[in-house]
């Protein structure tokens, strides 16, 4: 098992420009989320998505657009990208067993917007 | 709404020494608790889970936390630090609402002194 994995691991835009965060895991999981990791600040939800074909905003989804492509791929866009937006993302997906969960992290996408 | 916060933003400690990592957290309902361990330009890794069972929760790497509702915490601590231990933390909780978000910390930097 690959577990969570992420493309591509580092991404440098210019303000402007648009770009697709990739995600996909082989856990067979319902449940996908998207993070951003930003200095001092832990993890923040940006979007989820609980099931194939459902999507629902997070704490922070002002500027990004998600797809679940299928129960394995959970996408992440950007359609026009800000500074503020140069984070660390996260993708995880959520093992589901009776009344207990744990979320899988991939390793990361360090994005850089100048 | 749920929030939890991390006392401190560093810790530091000499190797062969006890490890306490402090966290509070506020919930509106039972919640599940985690911590994370993430060490430089990695992903997150579970290293253990509270959900309603045994209030003392042992984890991986020699860790435990104990669960104390009276004093809404959740610390962190392991007898002995090992130089690998040295990592960011995040404590996190979980309402189990819908698409069951997770409500991280800002982190705790954990340096380890040979």
């Amino acid at each position: 098992n690959a577990g969570v994995t992420q493309t591509p691991k580092f991404q440098v835009l210019k303000t402007g420009q648009s770009m697709t965060l990739q995600c996909a895991q082989d856990m067979n999981h319902n449940s996908m989320y998207w993070y951003r990791q930003d200095p001092g600040m832990g993890l923040r939800l940006i979007y989820y998505s609980a099931s194939e074909g459902t999507t629902d905003k997070g704490e922070v989804p002002n500027g990004y657009n998600v797809s679940r492509l299928n129960k394995r791929e959970f996408s992440l866009r950007l359609e026009s990208a800000a500074p503020s937006q140069t984070s660390v993302y996260f993708c995880a997906s959520q093992l589901e067993s009776g009344v207990t969960y744990e979320q899988y992290f991939g390793p990361g996408t360090r994005l850089t917007v100048t | 709404a749920q929030s939890v916060t991390q006392l401190d933003s560093h810790v530091s400690v000499s190797e062969g020494t006890p490890v306490l990592l402090r966290c509070n957290y506020s919930s509106s309902y039972s919640p599940s608790l985690f911590w994370y361990v993430q060490h430089p330009n990695k992903g997150l890794q579970l290293l253990l889970k509270y959900t309603s069972a045994a209030t003392l929760v042992k984890g991986i790497n020699g860790f435990e936390a104990e669960f104390k509702k009276s004093e809404t915490s959740f610390h962190l601590t392991k007898p002995s630090a090992h130089m690998s231990d040295a990592a960011e933390y995040f404590c996190v909780v979980s309402e189990g609402n819908a698409g069951n978000m997770l409500t991280f910390g800002g982190g705790t930097r954990l340096m380890v002194k040979p």
